[in-house]
């Protein structure tokens, strides 16, 4: 039953191109999205988020968009650099209630860069 | 001058054994989680205390004990270790208001012969 999926175990893109990450989530709840980007032997860190109430959020080379209606969202990443090549988690919380401050992620997705 | 800091990095241990992983935070944050990240990748979340208050306890055995001493501080102590156990156990804080934005640890792997 779980909630976040990203069903592409893996993705690799040359450099400079654009790199299309996914995320499909079932519950409804959910009305605060993140990515994480994870290099081996380190944890996680944080790269970009959205609330529901928009579709779109930008910072530099990296645009998460979200479509609530098909409980997709997806994050690009233009240009792509080699040291892009991580692994991305996708993540969701549900704000109200007393879910606040725990989060549901995804299984990952491996990025692979190439020069 | 890390800013989330977990030992050991490797842990590994006979069944049955009772081991502790610690965590410390200089980020001056106040609240503290504990994730497991399972065989399958997932990264699912075990506990979060928030000022030492247990705010988040998900279905975790209890043989399971986070302990927090100071708000910089969370400890997970585990009992009758089980094969079951092996995974890798990331520590990580926010600040309350930011609860969603995590900052982790770079994990301890816990293997249980």
């Amino acid at each position: 039953d779980q909630q976040v999926k990203q069903n592409s175990p893996s993705l690799s893109v040359q450099e400079g191109r654009i790199s299309i990450l996914n995320c499909d989530y079932t519950n409804s709840m959910f009305d605060y999205f993140l990515w994480y980007k994870k290099y081996p032997a380190e944890g996680p860190t944080f790269l970009i988020s959205i609330s529901s109430i928009k579709d779109k959020n930008e910072d530099g080379r990296f645009t998460v968009f979200l479509n609530k209606s098909a409980k997709h969202l997806s994050l690009h990443i233009v240009p792509s650099q080699p040291g892009d090549s991580a692994v991305y988690f996708c993540a969701a919380s549900a704000r109200g209630g007393t879910s606040y401050g725990k989060l549901t992620f995804g299984q990952g997705t491996i990025l692979t860069v190439h020069p | 001058d890390t800013a989330v800091s977990q030992t050991p990095k490797y842990l590994v241990t006979q069944m049955g054994n009772d081991k502790s992983i610690k965590c410390e935070q200089n980020l001056g944050h106040d609240t503290m989680y504990w994730y497991k990240q399972d065989s399958k990748k997932f990264l699912k979340i075990m506990f979060s205390y928030n000022n030492k208050e247990l705010i988040i306890n998900e279905t975790v055995p209890n043989r399971f004990s986070p302990k927090s001493p100071d708000k910089a501080h969370l400890n997970l102590h585990i009992n009758s270790l089980e094969l079951g156990d092996s995974a890798v156990y990331f520590c990580a804080s926010s600040l309350r208001g930011e609860g969603e934005k995590l900052f982790f640890g770079s994990g301890t792997q816990l293997s249980v012969l």
